[in-house]
């Protein structure tokens, strides 16, 4: 079946313009991650959905930084005057329920000039 | 969770089994042992899982001591697409969220 899908694949921007990137889950998966993985760094937790929970946004490293998820389907994660330290790869994870395997997207590759 | 070690890498002739291992030693009882990948540029990719038993599906098969304390992951005829890096981590999938954090992983090198 499909997986997790997002776009766009690569961004490109310059330095204080506004970026939305957008996750489709797995259908029927009711846990979305967002997670930022810079250049030959590891993964860092940007925020989490459940189902209607309201979202565990403790990851979030600014509050340039902002996320919204419409029901169980898509999420759009929202950078707002982005500097060039935001430049990284920007992952999308979901899973069935909170307590399941996470499934990773391709990843937006984001690019602040 | 657990604090996991993993060789910083290794290499593998394609078609012959590669065995990933990973030390786990202060793994809780209720943590899960998982894999993952990562090939260049891409996502993360699951691989297995495992809690006490052996696991075994269409990629991998895992292996657990029987004390937890180590896995290893056995890739039974790799080829040259698993060259990759390769992440054991400890999860306990409780409720919350699982805010996943990768360590420095193995680098596999698949070889012809």
């Amino acid at each position: 079946g499909a997986g997790v899908s997002q776009s766009p694949s690569n961004k490109v921007t310059e330095k204080g313009k506004d970026v939305e990137l957008r996750c489709d889950p797995i259908s029927g998966h009711t846990a979305l991650y967002w997670y930022r993985q810079r250049l030959g760094q590891g993964l860092e937790f940007l925020i989490y959905f459940q189902g209607n929970s309201a979202p565990d946004k403790s990851g979030l490293p600014s509050d340039r930084f902002s996320a919204e998820r419409t029901g169980e389907s898509v999420s759009t994660l929202t950078i707002q005057r982005t500097q060039q330290e935001d430049s990284a790869v920007y992952l999308c994870a979901s899973s069935l329920h909170y307590q399941e395997t996470q499934y990773f997207g391709p990843g937006t590759r984001l690019l602040v000039l | 969770d657990a604090k996991t070690t993993q060789p910083p890498s290794m290499d593998c002739a394609e078609g012959r089994a590669a065995n990933l291992p990973c030390n786990h030693s202060t793994i809780s009882g209720n943590e899960y042992v998982y894999w993952y990948r990562q090939i260049h540029s891409q996502g993360p990719q699951y691989i297995i899982h495992g809690l006490k038993n052996n696991e075994t599906n269409e990629m991998a098969s895992l292996i657990i001591t029987e004390d937890r304390k180590s896995s290893t992951l056995i890739l039974p005829h790799a080829t040259l697409r698993d060259t990759a890096v390769y992440y054991c981590i400890g999860i306990i999938l409780t409720g919350g969220g699982n805010k996943l954090t990768f360590g420095t992983g193995t680098q596999l090198k698949v070889e012809l």
